[in-house]
């Protein structure tokens, strides 16, 4: 029962292009919504999270969406450049707790 | 700041041992998480600290203990280790509200055959 989806496994796009990574959640009660970037052989790093509240939220280039009534948030980066080939994880939470349901991840490979 | 700590990098036990896997964090974070992650799959949560002297359980704690003695040290107890605790395991701290974003550990991986 997975409650946070990418069902994306993998992704490649051209560097200076835009890259879109997709996430699904179907608990509606989740209000919390962060992603990460994780390079091999390294722990997950933070990138960007919203709150339900917003639905939209941007820090440089990477611009989070969220779409409440869908259940569906994406991550868009503009432009892709190599150094952002990894693999990215959306997770969801409450805002009120610490804990948050990862999705398996996508896999993005900028191609120069 | 070395951030969040984790030994050992690599480690092998066969089926039936024990061992415990360190994390340690220099930030001054409340809160701390162990997961796992298999392939293909997403963290999966196993325990967590809300502060010294406070634990509870994730998702997936069978198998498992923890203690929180410090605010800096969280270990993990693998005890009767069995294949399907072969994993990469990480842990991570955050402050409390009202930032959610985590600090990783560079991740543990284990083997158990």
């Amino acid at each position: 029962d997975q409650q946070v989806k990418q069902n994306s496994p993998s992704l490649s796009v051209q560097e200076g292009r835009i890259s879109i990574l997709n996430c699904d959640y179907t608990n509606s009660m989740f209000d919390y919504f962060l992603w990460y970037k994780k390079y091999p052989a390294e722990g997950p790093t933070f990138l960007i999270s919203i709150s339900s509240i917003k639905d939209k939220n941007e820090d440089g280039r990477f611009t989070v969406f969220l779409n409440k009534s869908a259940k569906h948030l994406s991550l868009h980066i503009v432009p892709s450049q190599p150094g952002d080939s990894a693999v990215y994880f959306c997770a969801a939470g409450y805002n009120y707790g610490q804990n948050f349901v990862f999705g398996p991840g996508t896999r993005l490979s900028v191609l120069p | 700041n070395a951030g969040v700590t984790q030994t050992p990098k690599f480690r092998i036990l066969k089926i039936g041992q024990s061992m415990t896997l360190q994390c340690a964090q220099d930030m001054n974070h409340n809160y701390m998480y162990w997961y796992r992650q298999d392939p293909g799959m997403g963290l999966k949560l196993i325990y967590y600290s809300v502060g010294a002297g406070i634990t509870d359980k994730g998702e997936v704690p069978n198998g498992y203990n923890v203690s929180r003695s410090t605010t800096e040290d969280f270990p993990l107890r693998l005890e009767l280790a069995a294949p399907s605790q072969t994993s990469v395991y990480f842990c991570a701290s955050s402050y409390s509200r009202p930032s959610y974003e985590q600090y990783f550990g560079p991740g543990t991986r284990l083997t158990v055959t």
